[in-house]
């Protein structure tokens, strides 16, 4: 298994309140992402990361902020929860390849 | 956004038969993924394909990566109980990055 920790791996939150994941991996992959799994969806890219301090927008990056100071860890911030970003959030890295591995999931609740 | 189309959306099969599905898109990828999904846990990749026509197999899987880089499809054999979960398809416009576009899933069940 890939060594990529998430936490918390649940959560529950009120509206309007701010939220930060984690990701944290021992691979010491250049490349790290954030996807979101909604039922009929499948997995949508919200942020990635290319390297330390370097971040960029993925398909769904609306209410969402990322960020990266070290090689091992990237920090998923909703700034005011909604009930819309009620979901699954996986972590994944990659380093060269198109070969993405993921985390085992956070599920988060806005209430 | 992009939209990869994965059929069927859920099969449920004995044990011991086979199993196809497939991915297909208006865009053209480089890449294409297959991946599964048990209960709870993350994504896991099953296998890679980086070449129009190639054809890979990781055990009893078989993926083909289609010829005008629009489609690829899945093949299970012999199916058994463990071969449960919800396959997902993925494609990406680059060969050496993680960012992909999924299917919507194909869920399995398999009776024993």
């Amino acid at each position: 298994d890939a060594g990529i920790t998430q936490s918390p791996r649940h959560k529950v939150t009120e509206t309007g309140t701010p939220v930060t994941l984690r990701c944290h991996q021992t691979e010491n992959h250049r490349y790290m992402y954030w996807y979101r799994q909604d039922p009929g969806h499948g997995l949508r890219l919200i942020h990635y990361s290319y390297g330390v301090k370097d971040t960029d927008k993925g398909e769904v990056s609306d209410g969402y902020s990322v960020s990266r100071s070290k090689t091992e860890d990237f920090l998923l911030t909703l700034e005011s929860a909604t009930s819309s970003q009620t979901s699954v959030y996986f972590c994944a890295i990659s380093e060269g390849k198109t070969e993405a591995f993921f985390g085992q999931g956070t599920r988060l609740t806005v209430v | 956004g992009q939209q990869l189309n994965q059929s069927p959306q859920s099969m449920f099969i004995q044990e011991g038969e086979d199993v196809s599905m497939n991915c297909t898109s208006s865009s053209i990828f480089n890449t294409w993924l297959w991946y599964k999904q048990d209960p709870g846990e993350g994504p896991v990749l099953l296998i890679a394909l980086y070449k129009a026509g190639e054809l890979t197999s990781n055990g009893r899987l078989t993926a083909q990566f289609g010829i005008t880089r629009k489609d690829s499809f899945l093949n299970i054999s012999a199916s058994i109980p463990s071969d449960v979960g919800i396959y997902f398809c993925a494609g990406s416009f680059s060969s050496n990055t993680g960012k992909l576009i999924f299917g919507q899933g194909t869920t399995l069940q398999v009776k024993p």
